[in-house]
């Protein structure tokens, strides 16, 4: 089965700060990735399908980008609203496999 | 407005059976594919199971493969999970959430979860 590897496991930033998120998948998933926020105690929520269309209602300030093996999530201004964990997901085939997690703090 | 209520959670022994229920409403039910996805409370999403848009495929994790069954019944607008076999490993937060692509692929809504403890 193919692993979804995220990278930093956690980050501290600071508001207005560019914050990147990486994720990996241990085989090439072309462009079948999504990204989701969860701030705590909340559920899920959609961000970016197919690697880098953004989700209606979704501030600009998110964006996607990558292919095959290497994706990242990119938070272009952290506001204090995005204090969140991120997973990303892939869907090119079962397992439905998510990253372990990207936890955002506030510095 | 498009909803999606699980219930059937609970506190149950090891070993033991229990049947999540996932309800939808506000959207075409029968044209999505759905998941289950838990989360251990302070750690992260892990998917289960997903079920086809018509139920003529369904796929699991691998560590609940033999032990839990995906159903649907898309005229009660209804998504199942029959847990058997419980393992205090299964205690987790149980998210329905469905997927656009009626054949399963990122998930655009999510239920609020319900919690089920294996424990005895």
């Amino acid at each position: 089965d193919i692993q979804m590897t995220q990278s930093p496991s956690s980050l501290s930033a600071s508001v207005g700060d560019r914050v990147t998120i990486t994720c990996r998948a241990s085989q090439g998933i072309n462009n079948y990735l999504a990204w989701y926020q969860q701030k705590p105690g909340k559920i899920p929520k959609l961000l970016i399908a197919a690697a880098s269309t953004l989700q209606s209602g979704v501030p600009s300030r998110f964006s996607g980008s990558g292919s095959g093996t290497e994706f990242t999530l990119t938070i272009s201004s952290l506001q204090p609203e995005d204090v969140a964990t991120y997973y990303c997901q892939k869907y090119n085939s079962a397992p439905l496999t998510f990253g372990g997690g990207t936890k955002v703090e506030l510095k | 407005q498009e909803h999606m209520v699980e219930s059937g959670g609970g506190v149950v022994q090891p070993g033991r059976s229990l049947r999540l229920s996932c309800e939808g409403s506000g959207f075409n039910f029968s044209t999505y594919g759905l998941n289950w996805v838990r989360q251990v409370p302070g750690k992260g999403l892990q998917w289960v199971a997903v079920i086809w848009y018509d139920g003529s495929q369904k796929n699991y994790e691998d560590s609940v493969k033999g032990r839990f069954t995906i159903s649907r019944d898309n005229s009660k607008k209804t998504l199942y999970l029959q847990m058997n076999s419980l393992r205090a490993e299964d205690t987790a937060v149980y998210y329905c959430a469905r997927s656009p692509w009626g054949v399963g692929g990122w998930c655009d809504m999510w239920g609020q979860g319900t919690m089920v403890t294996v424990s005895s």
